[in-house]
């Protein structure tokens, strides 16, 4: 496709149970970010991948979450054991290079847990 | 701790009235600056970035931005908005190195009135 996919739309969860959460980005983007979007907030950093190396995790809240891009393209983000305060929507973007600064973002995944 | 403050969370205009949108940050080093727009129902998309030259930066739909580097501010800008302009609009950082996460702002939802 020609943007950031990203898949399922919306999930509802119950509280402790384990999600997946996949994004597929722009073919041939070196670069993928996932963040964490709270009702009524700005995105907030979780982790970025460089081809299939993680990077940095450093916004990853907690070791309930683990986010993986094994061959360099389609990344998935997983929260176990899911908590209220998991709710939010999950974002993917990608960028073509390591160097290249512009992000395209995918629709986002909004997750409620019940 | 790295932050971006945008002022105003809700903004409404009539059309063909001017938009001026404050972002200010707080980090002493060079940064990446960005405007990201999200239309209702649609992914985050990029309205205009600043990365080094000339201060003053167009977009695209006619919106532009400034840096000012002492103020450590970079407001977005429109002459005359139109009601197409309704969605939520976000400042995002990027400290320059090998961070490449972006910092954002809360948002600011503009209502455009026909």
């Amino acid at each position: 496709g020609a943007g950031v996919s990203q898949s399922p739309r919306y999930k509802v969860a119950k509280r402790g149970q384990d999600v997946a959460l996949r994004c597929d980005p722009i073919s041939g983007h070196v670069s993928l970010f996932w963040y964490q979007q709270a009702l009524g907030q700005g995105p907030e950093f979780l982790t970025y991948f460089q081809n299939e190396a993680q990077l940095d995790k450093s916004g990853l809240p907690s070791d309930r979450f683990f986010a993986e891009r094994p061959e360099g393209s389609v990344s998935t983000l997983k929260i176990q054991r899911t908590q209220q305060e998991d709710s939010a929507v999950y974002l993917c973007a990608s960028s073509p290079g390591p160097t290249n600064t512009e992000a395209f973002f995918g629709q986002g995944t909004r997750l409620t847990v019940v | 701790a790295q932050s971006v403050s945008q002022h105003n969370h809700h903004v409404i205009l009539s059309e063909a009235a001017s938009l001026e949108l404050g972002c200010n940050y707080s980090y002493g080093g060079t940064v990446n600056l960005f405007w990201y727009v999200q239309y209702p129902g649609q992914h985050l998309q990029l309205l205009l970035k600043y990365f080094s030259g000339d201060p003053l930066v167009k977009g695209i739909k006619g919106f532009e931005a400034e840096f000012i580097k002492s103020k450590f501010s970079f407001n977005l800008r429109k002459p005359s908005v139109q009601w197409s302009d309704t969605a939520e609009y976000f400042c995002a950082v990027m400290p320059a190195g090998n961070n490449r996460k972006l910092i954002w702002g809360l948002g600011t939802s503009l209502a455009v009135n026909p």
